[in-house]
């Protein structure tokens, strides 16, 4: 089965600032899919970034990148210019089916 | 176009009492999932349903829970005699084909309470 461990449980970044979120997972797959989900208040899971493992480029969406090491099985998230709509929860998840295995989750704070 | 909607937005529900959570996809989309989070907890997978094929419940937690998609659009979610460790979001999902590269739409979910 595969895990997905995120092990900061809350991190916090100033407005403007660089914060990075961690993940690493566990699979014997050789082909997947890799996720980050925001979820603010609302509880809308809104997919932020996605990256597929046969691709050695990392994926970047405006402010938003990973560090993609495949070999180590490791998943970043960097988030640029941070803006105080980015507070939220984020989930990282691992997909090699249909269905979406899903990190516990890391409480972003975003101060003024 | 819409998205992904649920209903109810939350419920309150006694210890025994059954329910019914209710997810609409966004049309054209043949899978459609179902997830629970849990206070403190990921998303943990209950059930998948891909067009008129038999759903994979791999994911349920107790045969207490059952789901169906009538039509392969609307699904409902049931929880019979209801607990207290069943409170908790529901969150549907849908997307295009089940393919690995499909991405999913989440529902806003159905906060489940059991007093």
């Amino acid at each position: 089965a595969q895990t997905v461990t995120q092990s900061q449980p809350e991190m916090s970044v100033q407005e403007a600032e660089t914060v990075t979120l961690s993940c690493t997972y566990d699979t014997s797959e050789s082909d997947y899919y890799l996720f980050w989900y925001k979820q603010p208040p609302s509880r809308q899971m809104i997919l932020v970034i996605r990256q597929e493992a046969y691709k050695q480029q990392n994926a970047t969406e405006n402010r938003f990148s990973v560090n993609f090491q495949k070999a180590a099985k490791s998943f970043s998230l960097k988030i640029s210019d941070s803006q105080l709509g980015d507070a939220a929860m984020y989930f990282c998840a691992y997909k090699s089916g249909y269905a979406l295995n899903f990190g516990k989750g890391t409480s972003l704070l975003v101060t003024p | 176009g819409a998205g992904v909607s649920q209903s109810p937005s939350n419920k309150v529900t006694e210890k025994g009492k059954d329910v019914e959570l209710r997810c609409d996809p966004i049309s054209g989309h043949t899978a459609l999932y179902w997830y629970r989070q849990s206070l403190g907890q990921g998303l943990e997978f209950l059930i998948y349903f891909q067009g008129n094929s038999a759903p994979d419940k791999s994911g349920l937690p107790s045969d207490r829970f059952s789901a169906e998609r009538t039509g392969g659009s609307v699904s409902t979610l049931t929880i019979q005699r209801t607990q207290q460790e069943d409170s908790a979001v529901y969150l549907c999902a849908s997307s295009f084909d089940r393919g690995i590269n499909y991405e999913q739409y989440f529902g806003p979910g159905t906060r489940l309470t059991v007093t």
